[in-house]
């Protein structure tokens, strides 16, 4: 199974300022097979990231992800007030989906 | 618009069996333009991916709960469900129903609103 690391745990950032979230794979992943997404309080996950650079449906260009191999990143480019949530990682292999355990971008 | 709602019990006995229903708005199971799949979040633990099921009837589970997860269809009522059994504390979780795209069947593109389901006697 491969293991997605995500860090920080918690990013404490002010409207304005640019986010950059980290996610590591313990194995080589496809960027084809690297998703972001989005979760606010009481809400489920929201796609915003497919194929480790391409924007779902809806998602404002100021969210931009990257990467191959092992090191994927997610960088919101000047945060909005209703960008503060929790960030996952997900990726698809060998027949399995796993998720990492979030980002939280917080005030 | 695609909209996809949960419902079930919120409370399960220990050692009984989950069961959870996922009623899929906006679109026909039957079409085969998406795969259905749950997924759950512990508070702790995180997000886990359960399985899925496609309207052809092929199912694929997660290795560690596949003793005792089965997906299925009713496609006369646009409905997949999920039955979890001999359930403990640690299957207390937000249960979510979400779909895949079927050429893209890496990621989740919608999300129903989640249950949230506690094991307890």
């Amino acid at each position: 199974e491969i293991v997605l690391t995500q860090s920080p745990g918690t990013l404490s950032l002010s409207p304005g300022e640019r986010a950059t979230l980290s996610c590591r794979a313990s194995q080589s992943v496809s960027s084809t097979y690297l998703a972001w997404y989005q979760q606010k309080p009481g809400q489920a996950p929201r796609l915003l990231v497919s194929g480790a650079s391409n924007r779902a449906t809806g998602i404002p260009d100021r969210f931009s992800g990257s990467g191959s191999g092992t090191d994927f990143t997610l960088t919101i480019s000047r945060l909005e007030p209703e960008d503060f949530a929790v960030y996952y990682c997900q990726q698809y292999g060998r027949s399995l989906w796993t998720f990492g355990q979030g980002t939280k971008v917080e005030i | 618009q695609v909209q996809l709602q949960e419902s079930g019990p919120g409370l399960v006995t220990p050692s009984q069996t989950l069961s959870l229903t996922c009623t899929v708005s906006g679109a026909s199971i039957s079409g085969g333009g998406y795969y259905c799949s749950w997924i759950r979040q512990h508070p702790v633990e995180g997000l886990e991916w359960l399985g899925y099921i496609y309207y052809s009837g092929t199912t694929s589970y997660n290795p560690s709960l596949k003793s005792r997860v089965i997906i299925s269809l009713d496609t006369s009522k646009n409905q997949f469900s999920l039955r979890l059994s001999s359930v403990t504390a640690a299957d207390t979780a937000i249960y979510y129903c979400a779909s895949m795209p079927a050429t893209n069947f890496w990621y989740f593109d919608l999300w129903g609103r989640g249950t949230l389901v506690t094991v307890s006697s």
